[in-house]
């Protein structure tokens, strides 16, 4: 069963950092894009990034409202992708999603989310 | 900056068809966007319905279908049920490893 866990969220003040995780498993991870999407509360998905795989050079892309803060990286021996967030804004506040690309243009699995609050 | 559109809200009554569309700020929606559709009721994660355009997901009922309509992509239900009340939100590739969540329907069933 493919499963996605995302972890590390929680209340951070702005300006500070912060390093999500999504761990994996139930599929073969390596070979797997894998993004990341967040949800404002009350609010629509916003795609934020995501990373691909080793054989296409763990290349990341980025929406534009969040590069240069964001970093997508991961740990194929751990079966895990990581987000980590930096300069904080309060309008960071969200729950963040790691979602599969299921290799069809598409994202087939989701985590539940873990949620992260920027606030003094 | 590439713009979605999604239209805010939408109502069907039980057993009837709807038609939610996703569209372009600036062009017209094609295959080549790789349109796809998701499911989301509160505080859940979003559910996959519809990818590259009109492909069901696994186990998804076949009252969803997915298309292009004129400039844009389109998720239609047919026959639509009291648990299909959820937010909609539709996802297009566009371009560059960039891809672009439109804001989402809320459908209402009643």
């Amino acid at each position: 069963e493919v499963q996605l866990v995302e972890s590390g969220g929680g209340l951070v003040q702005p300006g500070g950092s912060l390093k999500l995780s999504c761990a994996a498993s139930g599929f073969i991870f390596s070979d797997s894009f894998i993004h990341w999407v967040r949800q404002a509360s009350g609010k629509g998905l916003e795609w934020v990034g995501h990373i691909r795989s080793k054989a296409n050079s763990y290349s990341t892309e980025y929406a534009a409202s969040v590069k240069g803060r964001f970093i997508i990286s991961r740990d194929d021996s751990k079966n895990t992708a990581y987000l980590q967030i930096n300069s904080l804004k309060t309008e960071d506040t969200a729950v963040y999603y790691c979602t599969r690309d299921g290799g069809a243009w598409n994202f087939d699995y989701w985590g539940r989310g873990t949620l992260v609050t920027v606030s003094s | 900056q590439t713009v979605v559109t999604q239209e805010p809200s939408f109502s069907v009554s039980p057993g009837g068809t709807v038609t939610l569309t996703c569209g372009l700020s600036s062009g017209s929606v094609s295959t080549n966007h790789y349109p796809s559709w998701y499911q989301q009721t509160p505080g859940q994660a979003p559910r996959t319905l519809i990818y590259t355009t009109n492909t069901r997901s696994s186990g998804v009922p076949d009252r969803f279908s997915g298309s292009i309509l004129g400039n844009k992509a389109a998720l239609t239900i047919t026959g639509a049920q009291a648990d299909d009340e959820s937010d909609y939100y539709c996802v297009l590739f566009v371009g560059g490893g960039i891809w672009v969540f439109g804001g989402g329907t809320k459908l209402t069933v009643l």
